[in-house]
């Protein structure tokens, strides 16, 4: 069966430092994939797309990096900040008329 | 533009009662779904909808049933309630990009079934 993993469940930085995310997936072959941000006690709100012919996705301190040989994507938030503490959510597009896979989530915390 | 909204924030259900999720999304987008979040679970699809008319089963449906009469509205139903429906319900909108679908969430439904 399909299956994505966020390596970890919480990663904690400090202020000012790249923090790397890490999205593994098997068993699958999306076209695309996407990250979104949770905030505790709110829905997740979608923050890039990534293509599988791209390498590599950037939006403001964000960037986003796809793999298809080792089946995995990173996510980077450079210059940290303590605003940027959240879950971090990976989904895989199955390609299905919208529908999602979604990892369990990455909490980063960014210490100022 | 409110985007997509959920009623009711909270809930808290006995065992056996049945309710309905409401969820309206005012961005005319053809696609809605319905997820359930749990601790170490992730985000689970329970049903979801390409259009009015038309819904079909996602990864957990068992104990739900939806609609879609409208564009913009996708209630979600539970008929008789169990305390494994304990969960946090998010409903989400997307359209097509003409690639991939980036989805829209509500603020969600915390249901507590005792």
């Amino acid at each position: 069966s399909q299956k994505i993993e966020q390596n970890s469940e919480a990663l904690n930085i400090q202020e000012g430092k790249t923090a790397t995310l890490t999205c593994n997936y098997t068993n699958y072959s999306p076209a695309y994939l996407q990250w979104y941000r949770q905030d505790p006690g709110r829905g997740p709100v979608f923050l890039l797309l990534i293509r599988e012919n791209e390498k590599e996705k950037r939006k403001e301190r964000l960037k986003v990096t796809f793999d298809t040989t080792l089946k995995q994507s990173l996510f980077h938030i450079t210059a940290s900040q303590p605003a940027d503490s959240a879950t971090y959510l990976c989904a895989l597009d199955t390609g299905s008329q919208g529908n999602l896979i979604f990892g369990k989530g990455t909490k980063l915390s960014v210490k100022p | 533009n409110a985007g997509v909204t959920q009623t009711p924030k909270f809930q808290v259900l006995k065992t056996g009662q049945s309710m309905t999720l409401q969820c309206a999304q005012d961005m005319n987008h053809e696609y809605m779904s319905w997820y359930r979040q749990d601790p170490g679970m992730g985000l689970r699809l329970i049903h979801y909808s390409v259009g009015a008319g038309i819904t079909d089963q996602g990864e957990v449906p068992n104990g739900y049933n939806v609609s879609r009469s409208t564009t913009e509205d996708f209630p979600l139903r539970l008929l008789s309630a169990a305390p494994s429906q304990t969960s946090v319900y998010f409903c989400a909108s997307s359209y097509s990009t003409g690639s991939s679908y980036e989805q829209y969430f509500g603020p969600g439904t915390r249901l507590t079934v005792t």
